[in-house]
Formats: structure tokens, C-alpha cells, sequence
């Protein structure tokens, strides 16, 4: 069935680093591909999302792109901030899956000023 | 995207009771679901609620535990019931197909923290 896996964490990073956490995912047919943000006490938000391959999409400047040849979409930031500290979960909806969301087991991420 | 409500936002019950929690959306949607967030974990689906039907229940999760309703297109309960400490978790509703959004789009509320005691 299909699958999504994202890097472990914690991630930890100082300000203004770059920032990658990678995602890789397993389904049939062309899935849509999201990335979901919890910050500390609070539920999901949806960050960013592509609907098909080579497209990017992006947000809060984070970036994320669809690439159906390696079936990833790592997130990326050029330089990260203390409020970026959250959970992000990767995520996959596809024909075969009904339309439920498949989600990664989440990456923490953690940045010190 | 639409706006989404939980109320409790947070409670601390008693084992052996039960909580209902009520998800608001502030206009019509296609598909409402709950999830449930153990502790440092990732989300898993309870079920989806039907509009005007019985909810659709993943595995593992039953209508008597968990009983849904969702009687208009804009709102809907979890109750959780005969609680016990390994309920202790986040429940999350989400909901899709909001008018001028895609069905495979999930948006979710704020969450509902539940501690039992």
C-alpha cells in the first residue's frame, strides 16, 4: 500500500541555517503531496502542497518538489528561524487510498537562536 | 480555506466517563474526519463521518467507542467513550472539499487535548 518516510528527528539547527528535511514516499498512480506543520499546542496546518510531478510548492519560504523520478519531496529552507521550531509531517492523498491522507511519521525540529 | 473549531479545547477526565467533542466548520464542506494523536506520535484515522449516515470506521476503531455524528455539512461530534488513561491523546477533526477547494486538500482544526485520569 502506500507509504511515506521522512528523516528522523530531532532535528536541531542553528538560526539561519539551511534547513532540508527529506521525504520519500511509495504509491500507485500520481499522488498529491503535502507538507503539514504542528507547532508547539496546536493542531495541523497545511504548509505547503503539489498536485503533480515537477511541480513546487511553497510557503512561508519554505519549498518542497514534487519528483516523481526519485519519488521525493524534500522541504527545504534557505535560512531558518527560531518560530520555525514545529513538527512537520509529510503526507500523501492518492487514488488508491480513497483520498485519505497518508502521513510520515513527523520530524521535530528544533532551532536555537 | 475554510475555518475550523473544537471545543473542548482541552479537558481532564475520570476513567470510566465519557467527552463529546464538537467540530465546527464555518461553511459547507464534502468530507469531515477524525483523528486521534498519541503522545510524540504521528496521526492515525479514526473514521470518517457521513452526513446523514453512520460513520465509516477504520480498523481497529469501533462505533461503540467512538461514536460520531455529523448531522449537517458543517458540523460534527466524537464522543469518547468509557474512558480509559490510553485514551489520553489529541483529537484532531479534519475536514475537505470546502466550495472552490480539492477534496484531496485536508484542513484541520485546533485540536482537542484529552487527559484521563
Amino acid at each position: 500500500g502506500d507509504s511515506v518516510t521522512q528523516m528522523e528527528g530531532p532535528v536541531t539547527l542553528s538560526e539561519e541555517a539551511f534547513l532540508t528535511i527529506n521525504c520519500t514516499y511509495t504509491a500507485t498512480g500520481y499522488p498529491s503531496l503535502f507538507w503539514y506543520v504542528q507547532y508547539p499546542g496546536e493542531g495541523l496546518q497545511l504548509l505547503l502542497k503539489a498536485t503533480k510531478a515537477d511541480d513546487k510548492g511553497s510557503n512561508k519560504g519554505f519549498e518542497a518538489t514534487y519528483r516523481k523520478e526519485t519519488t521525493s519531496f524534500h522541504l527545504e529552507k534557505g535560512s531558518v528561524q527560531v518560530s520555525d521550531s514545529a513538527v512537520y509531517f509529510c503526507a500523501l492523498t492518492s487514488y488508491s487510498s480513497a483520498s485519505k491522507i497518508i502521513f510520515g511519521s513527523g520530524t521535530r525540529l528544533s532551532i536555537r537562536p | 480555506s475554510a475555518v475550523i473549531s473544537q471545543k473542548p479545547s482541552r479537558d481532564i477526565c475520570q476513567r470510566g466517563t465519557s467527552l463529546t467533542i464538537q467540530c465546527q466548520v464555518d461553511s459547507q464542506v464534502t468530507m469531515m474526519f477524525w483523528y486521534r494523536q498519541q503522545p510524540g506520535q504521528s496521526l492515525t484515522l479514526i473514521a470518517t463521518a457521513n452526513q446523514g449516515s453512520e460513520a465509516t470506521y477504520e480498523s481497529g476503531f469501533v462505533i461503540d467507542k467512538f461514536p460520531i455524528s455529523r448531522p449537517n455539512l458543517t458540523f460534527s461530534t466524537l464522543t469518547v467513550s468509557n474512558m480509559s488513561p490510553e485514551d489520553s491523546s489529541i483529537y484532531l477533526c479534519s475536514v475537505a472539499g470546502s466550495p472552490g477547494d480539492r477534496t484531496d486538500t485536508q484542513y484541520f482544526g485546533p485540536g482537542t487535548r484529552l487527559t484521563v485520569l
